[in-house]
């Protein structure tokens, strides 16, 4: 069953704590995607690859961080630096950067501040 | 930059009525055009895309519409249907090679049976 993953779809953070996101694709793209999505807003994107190795910031990349060290994993770090980080996190992929239309996106996770 | 934005927030309809869902876009480069579909607690998926060569595309149910001259593109479905409730959202890219996709904030599409 090919698709994307995304763990864990509920995750908590404390104030001053680093969370990681986990994002996974078996569909073999070299392109994978972050977006936050806030009620009542359209999706925003935070970063973005084009293949291993390889990431750029998005729109709001400002308190964030990822890393692409394998093609299947993009993994998003929500650092203490983001003030307002409650949301709901959305991955995507698509087979290549010049292919962005053909997105396919994970069921999400959603992050809750205590 | 690109914005794209929906006219309703909110579109109430009867089981078997026709939706019509729009969109506004900005920028007049934009060539490809997508909607996706998301459910409640659940990631968007795809329903139908067009490119800017062409002013109507038809898929099982839904026909999205291209106005290039006012930029706006609309998302058809034909008889409602109470799964059809979720939230709809356009999305555009540009020509500018890498360029990134732009959403709009969403419309609530709620079907009465």
């Amino acid at each position: 069953d090919g698709g994307i993953t995304q763990s864990p779809k509920y995750l908590f953070r404390k104030e001053g704590q680093n969370v990681t996101l986990s994002c996974e694709q078996n569909l073999n793209h070299d392109a994978m995607y972050w977006y936050r999505q806030d009620p009542g807003q359209g999706l925003r994107l935070i970063y973005y690859s084009q293949i291993v190795n390889d990431f750029q910031k998005g729109d709001i990349a400002e308190g964030y961080s990822v890393s692409r060290e394998k093609k299947e994993s993009f993994p998003l770090t929500v650092t203490s630096a983001q003030k307002n980080p409650t949301a709901f996190y959305l991955c995507a992929s698509s087979p290549e950067i010049a292919d962005q239309e053909t997105q396919y996106f994970g069921p999400g996770t959603r992050l809750l501040v205590l | 930059g690109e914005s794209v934005g929906l006219h309703l927030p909110t579109l109430s309809v009867q089981e078997g009525d026709n939706s019509i869902i729009n969109c506004a876009y900005s920028n007049s480069a934009s060539d490809y055009f997508i909607w996706y579909k998301q459910e409640s607690g659940k990631g968007p998926q795809f329903i139908i895309d067009i490119r800017s060569n062409m002013d109507k595309r038809q898929g099982q149910r839904v026909t999205v519409l291209l106005n290039k001259t006012v930029k706006h593109l609309s998302l058809q479905i034909a008889a409602t249907q109470p799964g059809d409730s979720a939230v709809y959202f356009c999305a555009a890219i540009g020509d500018s090679g890498y360029s990134t996709l732009t959403f709009g904030k969403g419309t609530m599409l709620l079907v009465s049976p």
